[in-house]
């Protein structure tokens, strides 16, 4: 079956502009996460989508950024204004439900590379 | 808030045994994973250990768990040219304010070469 899928897989842009960054997750998956790696940084959570429970916007690092998703499937991630320290790549994972006390575990997509000039 | 550190760089010959080295704070820890990020593809999860676990062993990997000193290391036996990647550690712990539960914490990842 196929896994997480994410488009673009490269994006460059002017600093100014508005992106949008999207995320297939694996079909049934009803978790979703994005996550931003700087270069030579581990990774950061950004934000977590699970059913129809309102998202976990924790992890934005301002106004923005902003996050949908349509029901249980697709998500775009949207950097509006888009700055130079907002180069990274953005990884978008899925997991199974997450039951109360438990754990699934999360399937990466290849993640979308953003330079912003 | 939580951290988890990793050495960047570990350079080992063909055919030697491989350990990466993870430390991490937070004692309420429950899951720790090791993540393998090869170039220009996504994450791959190799293994993961629970936090009442001290060891776990997978073919040719072993996961060393020593929870009172919160340290965790991977250990790659008969290492090849294509174990060759970026290798993250990542934890993540129940949660306890009503937020996601489903966020890992990662290192910055090991950069591990393979020399023939």
């Amino acid at each position: 079956g196929a896994g997480v899928s994410q488009s673009p897989s490269n994006k460059v842009t002017e600093k100014g502009k508005d992106v949008e960054l999207r995320c297939d997750p694996i079909s049934g998956h009803t978790a979703l996460y994005w996550y931003r790696q700087r270069l030579g940084q581990g990774l950061e959570f950004l934000i977590y989508f699970q059913g129809n429970s309102a998202p976990d916007k924790s992890g934005l690092p301002s106004d923005r950024f902003s996050a949908e998703r349509t029901g249980e499937s697709v998500s775009t991630l949207t950097i509006q204004r888009t700055q130079q320290e907002d180069s990274a790549v953005y990884l978008c994972a899925s997991s199974l439900e997450v039951l109360a006390g438990g754990r699934e575990t999360q399937y990466f997509g290849p993640g979308t590379r953003l330079l912003v000039l | 808030g939580e951290d988890v550190e990793q050495s960047l760089f570990l350079s080992v010959r063909e055919g030697d045994s491989s350990v990466i080295n993870c430390t991490y704070t937070d004692s309420s820890s429950t899951y720790l994973y090791w993540y393998k990020q090869e170039p220009g593809a996504g994450l791959q999860l190799l293994t993961y250990i629970f936090s009442n676990m001290d060891m776990k062993q997978d073919q040719r990997l072993t996961v060393l768990l020593n929870k009172k000193d919160k340290h965790l290391s991977l250990r790659i036996a008969d290492t090849q040219t294509g174990d060759s990647a970026i290798y993250f550690c990542a934890e993540s712990s129940l949660p306890n304010y009503g937020g996601s539960q489903g966020n890992l914490i990662f290192g910055k990842g090991t950069k591990l070469s393979v020399k023939p």
